[in-house]
């Protein structure tokens, strides 16, 4: 699998968009970039997903760069429950591999 | 929605005995992962099951077996216990013949090895 880099921590004020960014310069085709945050020692928590679009849910926007060798995780309206450990995952689970190897991930530190 | 079950949520064992932790995934999901995350460390695999075939092996001490049942849930039975295998373990459950990967991961089995 690909690796990935992301800044080891970051601040946002509350009610102003949090984007988390990542590197992940030696992704092949067929790798998608998922995102996972962790609420301090709770069960990692899946956010957003995409291949080479960009994606939007109701947690999140996942901005992919056209080369794909970086992304952006955007949370529009940062809340102080947005706190978490944010982890930038490149998967190849569509080639048959079944595990999400994580790294440092960011610490998301949300500020009132 | 119905969210994966671990049990038990605590365990306190001492050295060399056995433990056993219990995943029940959510409903129609037919992938089961195992995590281990030491304290102050991020959660590395350890083993997953597909439609109850092992699928993918982490670091997954020889001490340590798991198994996928008919019913789907899955078992993670760990002997000889060691202080370091104290750490929070995590299950996680997939729709993989859905075509989809996004793993959803229940609360956790802390165990604590005395």
């Amino acid at each position: 699998d690909a690796k990935t880099t992301q800044p080891p921590s970051m601040d946002c004020a509350e009610g102003r968009a949090a984007n988390l960014p990542c590197n992940h310069s030696t992704i092949s085709g067929n790798e998608y970039v998922y995102w996972y945050r962790q609420i301090h020692s709770q069960g990692p928590q899946y956010i957003i997903h995409g291949l080479k679009n960009n994606e939007t849910n109701e947690m999140a926007s996942l901005i992919i760069t056209e080369d794909r060798k970086s992304s952006t995780l955007i949370l529009p309206h940062a809340t102080l429950r947005d706190t978490a450990v944010y982890y930038c995952i490149v998967d190849n689970s569509g080639a048959g591999s079944y595990q999400l190897t994580f790294g440092k991930g960011t610490k998301l530190s949300v500020i009132p | 929605a119905a969210g994966v079950i671990q049990s038990p949520r605590h365990l306190i064992k001492e050295k060399r005995e056995t433990a056993t932790l219990k995943c029940y995934p959510i409903p129609r999901h037919d992938t089961v992962y195992w995590y281990q995350q030491g304290p102050g460390q991020d959660p590395q695999f350890l083993i997953s099951f597909y439609e109850k075939m092992q699928s993918d092996k982490g670091s997954i001490p020889d001490r340590f077996s798991a198994q996928q049942f008919s019913d789907y849930h899955s078992e993670l039975n760990m002997s000889s216990l060691e202080l370091g295998d104290s750490a929070l373990y995590f299950c996680a459950s997939s729709h993989t013949t859905g075509g989809t990967y996004e793993q959803y991961f229940g609360p956790g089995t802390r165990l604590t090895v005395t």
